[in-house]
């Protein structure tokens, strides 16, 4: 156990759906990353959280939205899903102390649009 | 913009063998941080290796190193006494300048064979 917690683990759902993705980050840690790693893609990151403020944005879609809460925790908003959207979503955090140590992973939710 | 390329898709090792894989960066940033990152079937992404940008030694953890050439801009990780464990995806990744995302190369697939 990483200390980073993802849930759920697998989702299944239509076209044109809307789903939420949840992430704890690891205890002390106040920054939330999230990634998408597709099939033929690598890691893309897609939006950086820091203490509930949004710090960097990356490829991400106008359809998708996060937001960190006041207890640290985040969620990632998928909605108007396409079946390209299928894909392995990573959450992590990182030390307070900075990136020199890297980020911690949860385990990733696994989203299957059909 | 960092940008991290990896140019070995595929590798495979017999067991108990050493291998070398691949990475190079692109980046102005003086001051930054390099990670090795593997993920296995599960996966999970797990950090496997870390090195920072002032520091000339080249980092060690267990059967793990790397070749770190700071002016060539390239970060090799180093396997040796190869396990069928250590199958897995291999990410390169750099870390530094005013943001805390970090930029993953493609991926290097290793396959240790018995």
């Amino acid at each position: 156990d990483s200390g980073v917690t993802q849930t759920p683990k697998h989702l299944i759902t239509a076209t044109g759906q809307r789903v939420t993705l949840r992430c704890s980050p690891r205890s002390g840690d106040l920054s939330v990353y999230w990634y998408q790693q597709s099939l033929d893609q690598g890691l893309q990151f897609l939006i950086h959280y820091y203490n509930g403020e949004e710090r960097a944005k990356g490829n991400i879609l106008e359809r998708f939205s996060a937001q960190q809460f006041p207890d640290l925790h985040s969620e990632l908003n998928l909605s108007s899903l396409e079946l390209g959207d299928s894909a392995l979503y990573f959450c992590a955090s990182s030390h307070p102390q900075g990136l020199g140590y890297g980020y911690t992973f949860g385990s990733g939710t696994r989203l299957t649009v059909v | 913009a960092q940008t991290v390329t990896q140019s070995q898709p595929e590798m495979s090792v017999q067991e108990a063998e050493t291998v070398t894989l691949s990475c190079t960066y692109d980046t102005s940033e003086n001051n930054y941080y390099l990670f090795w990152y593997k993920q296995p079937p599960s996966r999970q992404m797990i950090l496997v290796i870390r090195q920072e940008a002032y520091k000339q030694q080249n980092a060690t953890e267990n059967r793990f190193s790397v070749n770190f050439q700071k002016a060539a801009k390239s970060f090799s990780l180093k396997i040796s006494d190869s396990q069928l464990g250590d199958t897995a995806m291999y990410f390169c990744a750099f870390g530094g300048g005013s943001n805390y995302k970090l930029t993953f190369g493609k991926g290097t697939l290793l396959t240790v064979n018995p």
